[in-house]
């Protein structure tokens, strides 16, 4: 079965540091990767995903993340945070033949002026 | 503009009162899930349908039921069976099919509590 692990539930940083909010999974078998974000009060849109080819991807909003088989990981980094950027920010993993989608439980970025 | 809609936003439910929530898009997409959103726990899955009259168990379906009728609609009902039913409720679909397109879309959500 999938799962996904988010280690932080929160991650305090001020504005213009980085970030990386991490992620692992577990699966046998291949699979599709995401982050989602959710700001106050609004749904969830998807702020990149791997699906297969390069390792790393860009997202909006500057936010890239690295997909790492071996370590079973799919880190989100920015290099430059701004007040606006906090949020909740999900990982997401699927299996491409059953549809199904499993989330982490969510890592609350603060932003700190 | 097309979209998933949610009704109601906010929803209570007295003691053993069976309540649906609504979910209807109109973005053409096969696929369609509902998920719960409690505080540190995440997203978790409840249902998901691939297609009309076919839906699947979640990993937390025990007090929910769904139905799929229509390509347009997957209502969730909350029934008395459901002991903690207080959260709030997403509805997704996404697109058919896999690759560039994929992702999924959601809705704005309803929050349910218990009177």
């Amino acid at each position: 079965a999938q799962s996904v692990t988010q280690l932080d539930s929160q991650v305090p940083v001020f504005e213009e540091a980085p970030v990386e909010l991490r992620c692992n999974y577990s699966s046998s078998v291949s699979v599709y990767l995401f982050w989602y974000v959710q700001y106050p009060n609004q749904g969830l849109q998807l702020l990149l995903k791997y699906l297969s080819g390069s390792t790393l991807v860009k997202g909006i909003n500057g936010f890239e993340a690295e997909f790492n088989k071996s370590q079973t990981s799919f880190h989100l980094r920015k290099p430059s945070v701004h007040i606006s950027d906090t949020a909740e920010y999900f990982c997401a993993v699927s299996d491409p033949g059953t549809y199904k989608y499993i989330f982490g439980t969510g890592t609350r970025l603060k932003v700190l002026a | 503009d097309g979209g998933i809609t949610q009704s109601p936003k906010y929803l209570f439910r007295k003691e053993g009162q069976n309540v649906t929530l609504s979910c209807e898009q109109n973005l053409n997409h096969d696929a369609m899930y509902w998920y719960r959103q409690d505080p540190g726990q995440g997203l978790r899955l409840i249902y998901y349908s691939q297609i009309v009259n076919d839906f699947q168990k979640g990993d937390i379906a025990e007090g929910y039921s769904v139905s799929r009728e229509k390509k347009e609609s997957f209502p969730l009902t909350v029934t008395s069976a459901q002991k903690n039913p207080t959260a709030f409720y997403l509805c997704a679909s996404k697109f058919p099919g896999t690759g560039r397109n994929e992702k999924l879309f959601f809705g704005s959500g309803t929050q349910l509590s218990v009177l």
